[in-house]
C-alpha cells in the first residue's frame, strides 16, 4: 500500500528551539518526496523535495529508505515558521498524484 | 497574476442541489488536479487531467464529473451535493505528470447543508 503517516497532529516549539517534523511512507518503488506548507490564510506550496537536497528557509530533509522516513528538520524554529506541513509522496508513473499525510501543525511560540 | 485561480472561494448550498467550481492557471502548464481536503485537514487527490484528457480518477462517485475545455481551465461540476461533500476543493497544476512539483489554488470552501 501507499501510504504517508505523520504522527503528530500538532508540534508546539519555543522560538529558537529545533524542531524536527516526522514523516514515514510505505511505497515499494523509488519514492518521490516532498514537502509542502500552507501558512495562515495562504495557498499550499512546496517546501522542499527530496531531489533537489537543498534547504529552503533554514528546512532540510533528508531521505532515508531503510527507515522509509523523510524527516523535516529546522535548527533554529522561527514565529514565521508556525503552518500546517504536509509529508507527500509521489508514485512514479502514477498521473502525476501526490499521496499526502495528514499533515502537522507547527506552533513557533514567542 | 495570480497562477492557479479557482472560483468561487466559497460555496453554500442545500442538499441535492448541483454545482461547479472553476479552475484556471496561466502557468503554462499541461497538467491539472482536484484534490479534496476534509475537516481533519486530510488532502485526497481526486482527479488528474494531462492535455485535457483524464488520466486519473481516483474512485470519486460519478455525480463528480471533471470537464477540462482546454489545457489552462479545469472545472468540478457536482450532482445531488450530500452532506459529506462538504470539504475544501484545491486545484493544482503542473508542467507533465511524471513528477515535480505542483501548483495549488486558494481553495474553495463547500458546505452543504
Amino acid at each position: 500500500a501507499q501510504r504517508v503517516t505523520q504522527p503528530e497532529k500538532l508540534l508546539s516549539v519555543f522560538k529558537g528551539a529545533p524542531v524536527e517534523l516526522k514523516c514515514n511512507y510505505s511505497y515499494s518503488g523509488s519514492p518521490e518526496l516532498f514537502w509542502y506548507v500552507q501558512y495562515s490564510r495562504q495557498r499550499l506550496q512546496l517546501l522542499l523535495r527530496h531531489i533537489s537536497r537543498e534547504s529552503i528557509k533554514g528546512f532540510t530533509a533528508d531521505l532515508n529508505k531503510g527507515e522509509t522516513s523523510f524527516h523535516l528538520k529546522k535548527p533554529f524554529a522561527q514565529e514565521e515558521d508556525s503552518a500546517m506541513y504536509y509529508c507527500a509522496l509521489g508514485p512514479y508513473n502514477q498521473g502525476g498524484k501526490l499521496i499526502f499525510g495528514q499533515g502537522t501543525e507547527l506552533s513557533v511560540k514567542p | 497574476d495570480t497562477a492557479v485561480s479557482q472560483t468561487p472561494k466559497y460555496l453554500v448550498t442545500q442538499m441535492g442541489n448541483d454545482k461547479s467550481i472553476k479552475c484556471e492557471q496561466n502557468l503554462g502548464h499541461d497538467t491539472m488536479y482536484w484534490y479534496k481536503q476534509d475537516s481533519k485537514k486530510f488532502l485526497k487527490i481526486m482527479f488528474s487531467y494531462n492535455n485535457k484528457e483524464l488520466i486519473i480518477n481516483e474512485t470519486v462517485p460519478n455525480r463528480f464529473s471533471p470537464k477540462s475545455p482546454d489545457k489552462a481551465h479545469l472545472n468540478l461540476h457536482i450532482n445531488s451535493l450530500e452532506l459529506g461533500d462538504s470539504a475544501v476543493y484545491f486545484c493544482a497544476s503542473s508542467h507533465g505528470y511524471r513528477g515535480g512539483e505542483q501548483y495549488f489554488g486558494p481553495g474553495t470552501r463547500l458546505t452543504v447543508t
